[in-house]
């Protein structure tokens, strides 16, 4: 069954630093993978997306992720955190000819510290 | 821009009654969704609709049930509230069966006693 696992729950990091957060997934094909953001209240805004092509996808506010097929992951990265990163992010991979739906991970909840 | 609009944004109800949650989106898609989220499980599917008068199962759709009211219109209706439905519920819609790109409403808090 597909699967999506990210292992940090919390992760907390000083503004300026860089940060990683790690997304690893279960899935018989090529998938297509997600990272999204939720602030507080809020709903869930795409980051960024991979479908094919060059593995390493640029997003919004400054963020990249790197697709490896090998290590079935996914991590995010930023190079220089600023406060208003602090959210919740979620990892998810879409499902080929399944009606669009995406399944998503547990979430990794950014604490950002001045 | 609307976008994806959901209706009501806190409800709380009592073990055993019913409601239905409300969803809206102007893009034009095709494909509409239901989630629920709660802490430490991320985001689990109830109910989606790849499109207008289609609708199937997600991973956890016991206690609901869905509708597709026309293309713009997506509800969720709770039979017989449970405590254990207490949740944050998502509305969601994609332009295109493969796009995987979703929008998300801003969420319901669904409290039951």
């Amino acid at each position: 069954a597909q699967s999506v696992t990210q292992p940090d729950i919390h992760i907390t990091v000083s503004e300026g630093a860089s940060l990683e957060l790690r997304c690893n997934y279960s899935y018989g094909a090529t998938p297509y993978l997600f990272w999204y953001v939720q602030s507080p209240g809020q709903g869930l805004q795409l980051l960024l997306k991979y479908f094919s092509g060059d593995t390493l996808v640029q997003g919004i506010k400054g963020f990249e992720a790197e697709f490896k097929r090998s290590q079935s992951s996914f991590n995010l990265r930023k190079p220089s955190v600023h406060w208003s990163d602090a959210a919740e992010y979620f990892c998810a991979v879409g499902l080929y000819n399944q009606g669009g739906k995406l399944i998503f991970g547990q979430g990794t909840e950014l604490s950002v510290k001045p | 821009n609307a976008g994806v609009t959901q209706t009501p944004k806190f409800q709380v109800l009592k073990t055993g009654q019913s409601m239905t949650l409300q969803c809206a989106q102007d893009m034009n898609h095709n494909s509409m969704y239901w989630y629920r989220q709660d802490p430490g499980m991320g985001l689990r599917l109830i109910y989606y609709s790849a499109s207008e008068g289609t609708t199937d199962k997600g991973e956890v759709p016991n206690g609901y049930n869905v509708s597709r009211l026309n293309k713009r219109e997506f509800s969720l209706r709770l039979e017989s509230a449970a405590p254990s439905q207490t949740s944050v519920y998502f509305c969601a819609s994609s332009g295109g069966t493969n796009t995987g790109e979703l929008f998300f409403g801003e969420g319901s808090r669904l409290t039951v006693l």
